[in-house]
């Protein structure tokens, strides 16, 4: 099994700032790597891709970046919406995600 | 646009057999994708069940392939979940999905999930 390591585990921050989460493998998964964003009692929602690549729709404030065993989340300006749980996911081997990250306002 | 909804019983008794379905609307199930089953404990982290297409070609988590058979229905743009043997762990979300290309990429349209409770 491939092992998926988020940190931070809670995120502060203000509307506003920039913040980086970033996510850790086991072993290598090359690009295969994707970020979501949830909210309260919603389905998750497809940000990133291929480790950097932004999904249709996503406000481009998001970014992926990052290769082999070592990944991260990007959020540029943060904006009231994003305010949520982010995971990570590989998809090298079958799939795994990582515990998520919850970013809070300030 | 795509839709997916799941539905099956709310309320499931423990060694009991867990059905689910999703239901997919303004897509054909059959045109080439793969469409998976993802789970949610209440509070806490995601996992993948499994992946299927319309071949009934499928995909599934090592630990939990024992309990686990997923099925498709073109007929009725359909998918479905099955997992036997359920116990209080199995109390979880269970979203529908569909996988964003190939057999196991992102899931890239989700339902809105159901809970179903292990309970006796």
């Amino acid at each position: 099994d491939i092992q998926m390591t988020q940190s931070p585990s809670t995120l502060s921050a203000s509307v506003g700032d920039r913040v980086t989460i970033t996510c850790r493998a086991s072993q290598s998964i090359v690009s295969w790597l994707a970020w979501y964003q949830q909210k309260p009692g919603k389905a998750p929602k497809l940000l990133i891709y291929d480790a950097s690549s932004l999904e249709s729709g996503v406000p481009s404030r998001f970014s992926g970046s990052g290769s082999g065993t070592e990944f991260t989340l990007s959020i540029t300006s943060l904006q009231p919406d994003d305010f949520a749980t982010y995971y990570c996911q590989q998809y090298h081997y079958y799939y795994s995600f990582g515990q998520g990250t919850k970013l809070e306002i300030k | 646009q795509v839709h997916l909804q799941e539905s099956g019983p709310g309320l499931v008794k423990p060694s009991e057999t867990l059905s689910l379905t999703c239901t997919v609307s303004g897509f054909s199930i059959s045109s080439g994708y793969y469409w998976g089953w993802i789970r949610q404990p209440p509070g806490k982290g995601l996992e993948w069940i499994e992946n299927i297409d319309h071949t009934g070609s499928s995909y599934y988590n090592p630990s939990l392939r024992s309990r686990v058979t997923v099925s498709v229905d073109t007929s009725t743009n359909q998918f479905s979940l099955k997992m036997t043997s359920v116990t209080a762990a199995d109390t979880a979300v269970y979203y529908c999905g569909r996988v964003r290309r190939g057999s196991t990429d992102p899931f890239d349209y989700w339902g809105q999930g159901t809970l179903v409770i292990v309970t006796s």
